[in-house]
């Protein structure tokens, strides 16, 4: 089974640019997680999906954050204007349901993003 | 005070020893208490998990969860060098509607010397 795939791997980019990053799911999940892994610490929850409607997008900076889940599959999380706290690794999770098994969440390897 | 809270090390122990792993928690409405493991350069991947209080055994490792303390351990057997890596403790509850999220501590760095 493939597991969930992330691009790009890594990304440098200047204060103020824009980025985007892409996440495909494993094969029939229906939720679909992005988290923000700063250095040093864990990963904390940016906004989570079930099928193409956002469940929780509660610690999503939404001035500078947005992300799309478009026909409940690939998934884009874009910051623009990027600021320098933005660096990160910035990880994809996937899992068949939120719903009763909190344990069976797969994550992809992640972007690394440095703002310059 | 944070919901999560553990020792980010760095932890050093030679080829062999017994390491112990520890988290504690303020949120009495957790039910579900994982162990990830995070290799450099990966994403997390699941060790262990554990539903409410007791001790879970797989392998060299072991799980344990204590809710009137509010502390969990994961305790890890004849330590090898592959086990060098961040282990991180998740924590989860109903967040609604029987819906789940994670809660993740700092993560603890081990490496094992040969």
């Amino acid at each position: 089974e493939a597991g969930v795939a992330q691009s790009p791997r890594y990304k440098i980019i200047e204060k103020r640019q824009s980025v985007a990053f892409w996440c495909n799911p494993i094969s029939g999940h229906a939720t679909l997680y992005w988290y923000q892994q700063i250095l040093g610490q864990g990963p904390k929850l940016l906004i989570q999906f079930q099928n193409n409607g956002v469940v929780d997008d509660s610690q999503l900076p939404k001035d500078r954050f947005s992300a799309e889940r478009l026909k409940g599959v690939d998934s884009t999380l874009k910051i623009q204007p990027a600021k320098l706290e933005d660096s990160a690794v910035y990880l994809c999770a996937s899992s068949f349901t939120s719903f009763l098994r909190p344990y069976e969440q797969y994550f992809g390897p992640g972007t690394r993003l440095t703002v310059t | 005070q944070k919901e999560v809270e553990q020792d980010p090390g760095p932890l050093s122990v030679p080829e062999g020893a017994i390491v112990s792993l520890n988290c504690t928690y303020s949120n009495s409405a957790f039910q579900y208490f994982m162990w990830y493991r995070q290799y450099s350069r990966k994403g997390p991947e699941l060790l262990m998990y554990t539903y409410s209080s007791g001790n879970k055994e797989d392998g060299r490792f072991t799980a344990q969860v204590d809710k009137s303390s509010k502390y969990i351990s994961l305790f890890i057997r004849d330590s090898q060098p592959s086990d060098s890596a961040t282990y991180l403790c998740a924590m989860s509850s109903d967040s609604g509607a029987g819906s789940y999220q994670l809660t993740f501590g700092k993560g603890t760095k081990l490496s094992v010397i040969p």
